[in-house]
């Protein structure tokens, strides 16, 4: 079955500090890949997305990913997180053609530490 | 940045009574959908709605639940006789196209609150 897996529940880092989320999917090819922020009380929030070509891709707030087929990854990063940052991280993918549904991962809540 | 719209933010309702969750995509858009997600848990996929029609549907979607676009701009959700297990934060999402490099909007969504 189609799934994202997300390992990490919880991830504490110090202001400043460097930032990976790890995001795992299981498909029969490769889906379409999204990264989401939900801050308290809001809604989601595409970060980035990948499709295809460039398996680093950029997104908005300084964050990008990388695509491993090998290891059927797509990592969030971000080099230095600012206090604003604190959120609920979300990895998703969107499977084969005709298929509209959005599979999630269990999310990740970042705190961000002064 | 256009924005996909829901209204109301928060909902509480006795358990079997009959709620409607609206949402307005953002005006160019001709695919929506309806997500939720329970409280702690993963957000999951309800619905898919294209040109009038239910598209997709998943095994949570039973007949409790509908989906409208009344009037062109609305989109509702509605959940016939609540459970206690329909307490969720509802999302609604939109796309222009079908392409998937197209992404979705998200809405800000509506927590439904059943008791």
């Amino acid at each position: 079955a189609q799934s994202v897996t997300q390992p990490d529940i919880h991830i504490t880092v110090s202001e400043g500090a460097s930032l990976e989320l790890r995001c795992n999917y299981s498909y029969g090819a490769t889906p379409y890949l999204f990264w989401y922020v939900q801050s308290p009380g809001q809604g989601l929030q595409l970060l980035l997305k990948y499709f295809s070509g460039d398996t680093l891709v950029q997104g908005i707030k300084g964050f990008e990913a990388e695509f491993k087929r090998s290891q059927s990854s797509f990592n969030l990063r971000k080099p230095s997180v600012h206090w604003s940052d604190a959120a609920e991280y979300f990895c998703a993918a969107l499977g084969d053609f005709g298929n509209e549904k959005l599979t999630f991962g269990t999310g990740t809540r970042l705190t961000i530490i002064p | 940045e256009p924005e996909v719209t829901q209204t109301p933010s928060h909902q509480v309702t006795q358990m079997g009574q009959e709620v409607i969750l609206r949402c307005v995509p953002i005006s160019n858009h001709l695919y929506f959908y309806w997500y939720r997600q329970i409280l702690g848990q993963k957000v999951e996929f309800l619905v898919s709605f294209y040109n009038n029609e239910i598209s997709e549907k998943s095994e949570i979607f039973d007949d409790q639940f509908s989906v409208e676009r009344p009037d062109g701009s609305n989109f509702t959700l509605k959940i016939r006789s609540t459970k206690l297990e329909d307490s969720a934060m509802y999302f609604c999402a939109s796309r222009t196209n079908r392409e998937r490099n197209y992404g979705y909007t998200f809405g800000s969504g509506t927590r439904l609150t059943v008791v």
